[in-house]
């Protein structure tokens, strides 16, 4: 199964720009998509197709992905973006969606 | 607007049946799209559960495979999650989704565009 590695915590400060990563094996080859989930909420889809925003996500919302690593990052952070943001591809191997551990950005 | 609803009972029984439906409004789930379960344990991260496309064709998560059906009631616009012989492990917020699927020669778009607010469902006697 294919596994998608995310670092458990990531921290910024007000204005400045957060990056949250999602490692996989050749992960530049898939569609990666983004979700934020603030506590007690639902995930929101943030980023689909590594880097397109649903309409309703702030441009300050962008994606990229190459080689083993696909990048969210977040401009201009601001105190309601702290939330956990998970990383989601399609596991062609196994054909399933397979969902990274999460990342808690704090806001400092 | 699409709009998801989780329904079913809160608490199950180790070894019982967990039964959950989610009603969809604002989409016809005979139109397109898959429709899939993702869960949650308490503190923890997602975990997909399985999907279902319209015409009934399914797909589960292997590792709940054994324990897992998800049906579709077009006429209600309802589709729906059953797990049995569940244990403490199962004890998690339960998510209804609509899952956007494309395949292009291979590269597969597959993502949650709408989700359900969510339901705790816990096991314990």
């Amino acid at each position: 199964s294919y596994v998608l590695t995310q670092p458990p915590s990531v921290s910024v400060a007000p204005g400045k720009t957060a990056r949250v990563t999602c490692g996989g094996d050749n992960i530049g080859s898939k569609s990666v998509h983004w979700y934020q989930q603030k506590p007690g909420q639902a995930p929101v889809l943030v980023v689909y197709d590594d880097s397109d925003r649903p309409s309703g996500i702030p441009e300050r919302f962008s994606g990229s992905n190459s080689g083993n690593t696909a990048t969210l990052t977040i401009s201009r952070v601001e105190a309601g973006d702290e939330a956990a943001y998970y990383c989601q591809v399609w596991d062609s191997s196994s054909d399933h969606p397979v969902f990274g551990g999460g990342t808690k950005l704090t806001v400092l | 607007q699409v709009q998801l609803q989780e329904s079913g009972p809160g608490l199950v029984k180790p070894s019982e049946t967990l039964s959950l439906t989610c009603t969809v409004s604002g989409y016809s789930i005979s139109s397109g799209y898959y429709w899939g379960w993702i869960r949650q344990p308490p503190g923890k991260g997602l975990e997909w559960i399985g999907s279902i496309y319209p015409s009934g064709s399914t797909y589960y998560n292997p590792s709940l495979k054994s324990r897992v059906t998800i049906s579709v009631d077009t006429s209600k616009n309802q589709f729906s999650l059953k797990l049995n012989s569940v244990t403490a492990a199962d004890t998690a917020v339960y998510y209804c989704a609509r899952a956007y699927y494309y395949d292009s020669s291979g590269y597969i778009e597959y993502y949650f565009d709408y989700w359900g607010q969510g339901t705790l469902v816990t096991v314990s006697s």
